[in-house]
Order: structure tokens, then sequence, then C-alpha cells
């Protein structure tokens, strides 16, 4: 099965813009998904179909896939963006997961 | 509102069986695949199972074929895991979770633990 590799953390400063890059193989012929998690919570979807968001997700989120890259971006970052992130795409109706990014606003 | 409830988790011995459940609300089951996914403590996100609207379509994760089955009770609005042999490595809050774009609805999770 294919593999979902992500950056172990990211950094940001409050306000500036925050990316999170996730690469596999073929991903660009695949959805790209994106999941919020703070600590002691479910996940929630953030960004689906590469690039389109739920209802109730900020616009300061925003997707994209090219090549075998997908990268979340979150334009001004809050503080309560703090949390992991993990995207997820469909690998022969498997669903796979990246290993997760702990985001910092600091 | 959707909701998704959990629950059967517990603490059982490496080769026991367990039978998790889940309890939907909030939105026509019938119409939507679904899933469990679970979480080691400390870890990643890894995907366990899908099933399909009518059944007609089955999907399970290397780590857990053979010994995990998923099914559902559309009458019911119910989504069901039965998890036999159950390994150390199985130890993890398990979430069930509804296919929509992508995992767009999740339950709060039970954590099932394996330790002799």
């Amino acid at each position: 099965s294919s593999k979902l590799t992500q950056p172990l953390s990211v950094a940001v400063s409050p306000g500036r813009t925050a990316s999170i890059t996730c690469s596999g193989d073929e991903l660009r012929n695949k959805y790209a998904c994106w999941y919020q998690q703070k600590p002691g919570q479910s996940p929630v979807l953030v960004i689906y179909q590469d690039n389109k968001r739920p209802s109730g997700v900020p616009e300061r989120f925003s997707g994209s896939n090219s090549g075998n890259t997908a990268t979340l971006t979150i334009s001004g970052a809050h503080s309560m963006d703090e949390a992991d992130y993990y995207c997820q795409a469909w690998d022969s109706n498997t669903g796979v997961f990246g290993g997760g990014t702990k985001l910092t606003v600091l | 509102e959707v909701q998704l409830v959990e629950s059967g988790g517990g603490l059982v011995k490496p080769g026991e069986s367990l039978r998790l459940s889940c309890a939907a609300s909030g939105f026509t089951f019938s119409n939507y695949n679904m899933n469990w996914v679970r979480q080691a403590p400390g870890k990643g996100l890894e995907w366990v199972s899908t099933i399909s609207t009518s059944t007609s379509y089955i999907y399970y994760a290397d780590s857990v074929r053979g010994r995990f089955t998923i099914s559902r009770d559309n009458p019911k609005n119910s989504l069901y895991l039965q998890m036999n042999g159950l390994r150390a490595e199985d130890t993890a809050i398990y979430y069930c979770a509804r296919t929509w774009g992508g995992y767009d609805s999740w339950g709060q999770g039970t954590l099932v633990t394996v330790s002799s």
C-alpha cells in the first residue's frame, strides 16, 4: 500500500502563514484530505477533495495538490490552530493516513 | 446534528475477542459508507476498515484482515466491528467515521486495551 509522508513538526508565528506538506507516490492522481486533531479530541475534517472546505471551517484553511505533494496552508495562523494535522488519501479503496504534523503557533 | 457514538471497548487479554458498536443519528445512515479508524496511544491515525452502504463492498487494512469483521445494520442505524484474536498492537482508541468527501464526521472513540 502507498505511504504518505509529512514533516513531524511545523512552527509558525501568530498571524503568519503555515504550510504543511504531504508527499506520496501518485498523489497527484488521488484526492487528498486533511484533518485537525487537538489533544483529547476526535479528528476534524478541514479539507477534502484537495481544496474544498467543509461548512464551518475558517477560510484561512486552504489546500492544494500538485505533483506528488499535497499542501495544507493556514493563512494568518491563530493560537487555536495549534494541533496535529493528518493528510489522508485513498489507495485502491483503502484509506491511508500520513504520520501527522504537530503545528506549533508561537 | 450528526452523532456517532461508539461503545464496547475495554480491557482484554491477548487472543480474546471484543465487539465494538457505533450508534448513528442525525442523518440517513443507509446512504453513507462507514469506517473504523484507530489511534494507538500517542500515535497517528490508522484506517482499519470500510463498509459500503449496502455491504456490497468491504475493505480491511492488512494489519487486521482475517481477524476483524466489519458489519452494519441499516434499520438499526448501527455499525459494528468484531475483533478476534486481539494482540497488544491492537491497543488503541477506535473511532467510527462517516465518509462524505473525506471522513467528515467522527465519534468520540472507544478505548481498546489488549494486555495480559
